[in-house]
This record gives structure tokens, C-alpha cells and sequence, in this order.
């Protein structure tokens, strides 16, 4: 089974803080995704990456800086958490378009991380 | 990018079938429809995807009408574990999926 794994289930920070969010896959995946999902508003994508080293903005990127130095990890990094950031954030990953053309579409995703910033 | 739309909620008793209905009228020929579930507190999970033929897997059957404008999501037999938001989502460019606010399904007993 894909397993998708995201470091914590829960955190708390504080305004101001450097926050990090890991997220590691196993099964070999070139993509990987950040989403944050909030009331109301659905799942929204923050960025994305197709590859070792690189990475796209999504829909939300402001306020979120990201890092992949390796296939199965890619890292969502809060520069200086605010209150706004509040939210669940979930990872996910999938393969390539290469290997089929909806395969990029079937992403895996892990159990979320709920931070509250105080 | 292809638009969604479903019902906001539904109601199943366990057991029976579930049916969930999707519009996507702006689907082109070549792209798939996918559907995705989230369970409570979890993240999303896919179920299926199809393109114009009928598909069905160990999760649900997925049924894609003739002019590939609307679909339906079909669980057999319900059980309260279904209970989850479910999301019919057309494809976009790069894997970036655009989940709408999906069919909340409560199964009950």
C-alpha cells in the first residue's frame, strides 16, 4: 500500500515562529503536493513540485516557502507563522503524466496536520 | 479547467446502494473523471476515475453518461463507514487537482 506520512498529527506554534511540515512517500513518486484545507473553503492547492529540487507555486503561496532535496520528502515551511495559518495541511504525492496520462491525477494523501498558530 | 458541480448532502441507508450524482458539462473529449472521498479527520482518499466507459473496482462503480456531460458514483451496499465527503473532480493541467466543496454522504442505520 502507498503510504503517505506526514511528521506530526497535531501542532501548536506561536505567532512569529518558523514552522515546518514534513512529509514523506514511499512509493517512489515524482509528485508531490501541499495543500491547506479550511471550513468553507475547500482543499487549496499551496505548491506543488514534479522533481528533486523542483518546485511550483499553487493557488496560495504566500506566506509558504517549500524544499525537496530528495525524492520521497518534500517540506512545507512557514518563514513567520502567523494567525491566518491556522489550518489543516495536507501532503500528497503521485506519479508522473509519463507513466499514464491520468496517473498524475491519482494522488495519495497523507493523514493531515492540524497547527494551530497562537 | 473543468468545472464540477454536485448536491451539497445525501442521505443513504446502510446497506443500500449509494448513488451520487456529478455534473461536469465542460469535460472534453480526452479527460478523465476522477473521484476522491474524505472520511472525517482524514485526508482525501481516490476511489476511481473513468473517461466514457463504465468502470467499477473493489471501492465503487462509476457510471459516465453516453455524452460524457454527467456521472455517477455508485456504492453497492453502504455501510456507516462510507459516511464522507465525496468529490467528483475534473482534471487539470499538471496533477493539480481543484477539489469543489463535494457531496457530504451520511449513511445510517
Amino acid at each position: 500500500d502507498v503510504k503517505v506520512t506526514q511528521s506530526s498529527r497535531y501542532l501548536v506554534k506561536r505567532t512569529g515562529e518558523k514552522v515546518f511540515l514534513e512529509c514523506v512517500q514511499d512509493m517512489d513518486h515524482e509528485n508531490m503536493f501541499w495543500y491547506r484545507q479550511d471550513p468553507g473553503l475547500g482543499l487549496r492547492l499551496i505548491y506543488f513540485s514534479y522533481d528533486v529540487k523542483m518546485k511550483e507555486k499553487g493557488d496560495i503561496p504566500e506566506g509558504y516557502s517549500v524544499s525537496r532535496e530528495k525524492k520521497e520528502r518534500f517540506s512545507l515551511i512557514l518563514e513567520s507563522a502567523s494567525t491566518n495559518q491556522t489550518s489543516m495541511y495536507l501532503c500528497a504525492s503521485s506519479f508522473d503524466g509519463r507513466r499514464g496520462v491520468f496517473q498524475e491525477n491519482i494522488q495519495y494523501f497523507g493523514a493531515g496536520t492540524r497547527l494551530s498558530v497562537l | 479547467d473543468a468545472k464540477t458541480t454536485q448536491p451539497p448532502s445525501m442521505d443513504c441507508a446502510e446497506g443500500r446502494a449509494a448513488n451520487l450524482p456529478c455534473n461536469h458539462s465542460t469535460i472534453s473529449g480526452n479527460e478523465y473523471v476522477y473521484w476522491y472521498r474524505q472520511i472525517h479527520s482524514q485526508g482525501p482518499q481516490y476511489i476511481i476515475h473513468g473517461l466514457k466507459n463504465n468502470e467499477t473496482n473493489e471501492m465503487a462503480s462509476l457510471i459516465i453518461t453516453e455524452d460524457r456531460k454527467s456521472s455517477t458514483l455508485i456504492l453497492p451496499h453502504a455501510t456507516l463507514r462510507d459516511t464522507a465527503v465525496y468529490y467528483c473532480i475534473g482534471p487539470t493541467k499538471g496533477g493539480k487537482l481543484i477539489f469543489g466543496q463535494g457531496t457530504e454522504l451520511s449513511v445510517k442505520p
